[in-house]
This record gives structure tokens, sequence and C-alpha cells, in this order.
């Protein structure tokens, strides 16, 4: 089944104690990118990727890194977690930059204390 | 700037009722997409529609129909006779195209809760 995998969907971590947020696809798409979910603001795009080694900052990069060393992986690292980074995360993918319908994962809802 | 507004926050209908749920953006481009998602209590988001900048016709899928009118810049979605399974959060969204910098990225509205009670 065509799809893009989140791990963890759900995590309670402390303030500092970095963690990655694995995301996966299985359709060969190029294009990858993060964004998170809050309250009153809708989704907001954290990081891109346009293709492996090809990554750039979405709107809201402060406090997050990504890699994409494979075409089928773009994890999101927090180094140093904060509270305002409690969140509902999300990855998604498209085959190209102009087929721009995006497959979303099912979501990783982290609480950092 | 680009933006998106979803003016309604919260919706609340009786089932069978008709409901719409509207949008507005900004976008200083002439070629851009216009989607819905909906995101129901489980929390993945399921694509609905897209609509390119230059294909104004309204588009009816089912119990759905999409109104897009440029001249008010406005994409707003109805569900006709309402079900307890429309229930969830339906996100208006924006995107311009690779050749404008927008690189695949969606802006999106708050989103607006729909609760459909029996």
């Amino acid at each position: 089944e065509a799809q893009v995998t989140q791990n963890p969907r759900y995590l309670i971590t402390v303030t500092g104690k970095k963690l990655t947020v694995t995301c996966s696809q299985n359709m060969n798409h190029e294009y990858m990118s993060w964004y998170r979910q809050d309250p009153g603001l809708g989704l907001r795009q954290i990081y891109y990727s346009m293709n492996v080694e090809v990554t750039d900052k979405g709107d809201v990069p402060e406090g997050y890194k990504v890699s994409r060393k494979e075409k089928r992986n773009f994890p999101l690292i927090l180094e140093s977690p904060s509270p305002n980074q409690t969140s509902l995360y999300f990855c998604a993918s498209s085959l190209t930059l102009g087929a721009n319908v995006l497959t979303f994962g099912a979501g990783s809802r982290l609480t950092v204390l | 700037a680009q933006k998106v507004t979803q003016a309604q926050t919260e919706i609340s209908v009786v089932e069978k009722e008709d409901v719409t749920l509207d949008c507005v953006y900004e976008t200083r481009d002439t070629t851009y997409y216009l989607f819905w998602y909906k995101q129901p209590p489980s929390g993945e988001l399921v694509f609905l529609i897209r609509r390119n900048s230059f294909d104004e016709q309204n588009e009816i899928s089912g119990r759905y129909s999409w109104n897009f009118q440029k001249s008010t810049s406005s994409f707003n979605f109805t569900i006709t006779a309402s079900q307890v399974v429309d229930s969830a959060v339906y996100f208006c969204a924006l995107s311009e195209p690779p050749f404008s910098g927008g690189y695949n990225k969606l802006i999106f509205g708050a989103g607006t809760r729909l609760a459909v009670h029996p």
C-alpha cells in the first residue's frame, strides 16, 4: 500500500532530551516535507526537501533539523526540545515539485514537558 | 503575502442540514492551487479536492460541492444533507506553483471544526 509512515505516533518527553521523528515513504516521491499543526494556526511548514541531499527551511524551522540521505526517508530531529514544540507533526510527500497533491502521514503527537 | 482565512472556527449542525464552510485566500500570483482537506477525529489528513486558478467551474462530488470565485478570492465548501460521519476539522489550503517559489508548500487556514449531531 502506498503510504507515508511516521514514528512514533505518540511521544511524551522532557525538555532538552534529543528526539527523532522518522518519516518514510514507499512511493519513490522526490519531494518531502514536515508540517506542525497547532490550534488556531492550522498547519505550518517546518522544512522541505526537493530530493536527496537537498533540504531547505519552511516557515517555522527554528529548533528543528532534517536530513535526506535516502530518497525514502526524511527524519525530523529535535536536538533540544522545548515545551513550545509540543504539537502534532505531519510528514508529507509528492512525486515531483509540479505534482503538488501531498500525501500525508498519520501524524505524530509530541508533548514536551 | 499568501494567506488563507477560515473565519468559522466551529460550526454545529443537525444531521441532514446543509452546511457551507467558507475559505478566503490572498495571493500575489495569477497561477495557484486551492485545496480542501478533511481531518476526522482519528487525526489523519484526507485530501478532498484540488482546484487550479484557471478553472472556475464549480465541482460536485456526491454530497460535497465547491464554489470557486476568483472575483472574491473565495473557495467555499458545501456539504449537502450532512451526516454524523462528516464531523471533522476541515482545512482550506493554498499552494503556489514551483516556478513562483512555492515548492509545493501549502498555506493552510486555521481550520473549521464541524460537528454534525444526530
